[in-house]
């Protein structure tokens, strides 16, 4: 069966900090990979999402980047953090064509 | 023409009673509809999803209704439990593209 990792569970940072999220895949190859944030309370707001190694497609333009260096791997940084960047930050993967999505179980970010 | 509209924002329904929880699209294009249940702290998990080409889809207290020809789908959560306050996502997909979410509806079931 296939599972998702994500860390850590929850992170606090100061203003000015670096960033890296990663999360993998378990179980599945050549998934489609997503990178989450939500606001407290809040929907769900897609940052990034790739389709196969090395491609990153950017929905919100803002201090955050994303790659993929491996099939089963996706990793979300930021060189600077801003007080703006705290959220609850997702991953998620899904199969092919017309598959449901899967999350990972998050990770809160506080940048103090 | 990308957006899935949800409604209500928040619900609050006594235990036993039915929760209702609507969803309007534009994209006809559309044609996979999930709906996804998260807890505080966690992330979303999917409940129950249906296509077009059904009317209902039923999974044990949870219902999903599509009306295609409104471009409305519904979810309706019978006998509703204390356990079933979450917050809820419809979403709409076409083929390998991103799911558009709707905004969520926090349910809170009080007994």
């Amino acid at each position: 069966s296939q599972t998702i990792h994500q860390w850590p569970a929850t992170l606090v940072q100061p203003v000015g900090s670096p960033l890296s999220l990663e999360c993998t895949v378990e179980g599945t190859s050549n998934p489609n990979l997503y990178w989450y944030r939500q606001a407290a309370g809040r929907g769900l707001q897609l940052l990034f999402y790739s389709v196969g190694i090395g491609q990153i497609s950017s929905e919100v333009p803002q201090n955050l980047s994303a790659s993929r260096p491996q099939d089963r791997q996706f990793i979300l940084s930021s060189k600077k953090l801003l007080l703006s960047d705290s959220g609850f930050y997702l991953c998620a993967w899904k199969g092919g064509y017309n598959s449901p999505l899967h999350f990972g179980n998050g990770t809160r970010l506080t940048v103090t | 023409q990308q957006q899935v509209k949800q409604s209500p924002q928040s619900l609050i329904v006594q235990k036993g009673g039915i929760s209702i929880i609507n969803c309007a699209y534009e994209n006809t294009a559309f044609d996979y509809f999930p709906w996804y249940q998260q807890f505080p702290g966690k992330g979303p998990a999917l409940l129950i999803a249906i296509r077009p080409d059904v009317s209902e889809k039923k999974e044990g207290r949870f219902t999903i209704s599509f009306n295609k020809s409104a471009k409305q789908f519904s979810l309706h959560i019978m006998d509703s439990q204390p356990g079933d306050s979450a917050t809820y996502f419809c979403a709409a997909l076409t083929g390998n593209t991103p799911l558009v979410f709707g905004k969520g509806t926090r349910l809170s079931v009080i007994a």
